[in-house]
């Protein structure tokens, strides 16, 4: 079966610095997905990125970027020059096709100090 | 375009009673899929929806039960309530494989 796993319940980051949020995987299949959702207290889940396991080029969105490295089954997601808006919780999750449905982490929660 | 969108955002209801939540998808999305989140589970797959039909479900009792409608909106519904059902019901839509929008949700508390 499935599983995603974040290590790091809480981070802290100063606001202008870069944060890096890990996420591991464990699956047997060669063709799925990979995503970080921000949630914050408004409780809507934001898409931050997404990956796609057949590409080797890491996925990036302005100053959110991805290190996915597919044989360690690991997706951290960097964030440079935090800003107080990026305080949240992130969950990464993990989708193959066929399955219809997201597998989540437990999730992160972020912190941004002015 | 609007987003997804889940009514009521806030429910109170007492154990033994049954429940429906209504989700909006985005127009022209047809999967539908819904989620429980709690601090003791986490995020929970419930089931989802493509053109009415039911494609997946997850490790939830029958009380749980959903269908999606011909306009693509969804419905679930719990029966006999419990404490443990109390959860944030999470509803996201897509065109049909991953990148799924979520909506704000519908917090439910039971009593």
């Amino acid at each position: 079966a499935q599983t995603v796993t974040q290590s790091q319940p809480e981070m802290s980051v100063q606001e202008a610095e870069t944060v890096t949020l890990s996420c591991t995987y464990d699956t047997s299949e060669s063709d799925y997905y990979l995503f970080w959702y921000k949630q914050p207290p408004s409780r809507q889940m934001i898409l931050v990125i997404r990956q796609e396991a057949y590409k080797q080029q890491n996925a990036t969105e302005n100053r959110f970027s991805v290190n996915f490295q597919k044989a360690a089954k690991s997706f951290s997601l960097k964030i440079s020059d935090s800003q107080l808006g990026d305080a949240a919780m992130y969950f990464c999750a993990y989708y193959t096709s066929g399955t219809y449905k997201y597998i989540f982490g437990t999730g992160t929660r972020l912190k941004v100090l002015a | 375009k609007a987003g997804v969108t889940q009514t009521p955002r806030y429910l109170i209801k007492t154990r033994g009673q049954q429940v429906t939540l209504s989700c909006s998808p985005i127009s022209g999305h047809r999967s539908v899929s819904w989620y429980q989140q709690t601090p003791g589970q986490g995020l929970q797959f419930l089931f989802e929806y493509f053109s009415e039909t039911q494609r997946n479900k997850g490790n939830f009792p029958g009380r749980f039960s959903g269908r999606q409608f011909s306009n693509s909106r969804s419905e679930m519904n719990v029966s006999t309530l419990e404490l443990g059902d109390s959860a944030l019901y999470l509803c996201a839509s897509s065109w049909g494989q991953g990148s799924y929008t979520f909506g704000s949700g519908t917090r439910l508390t039971v009593v």
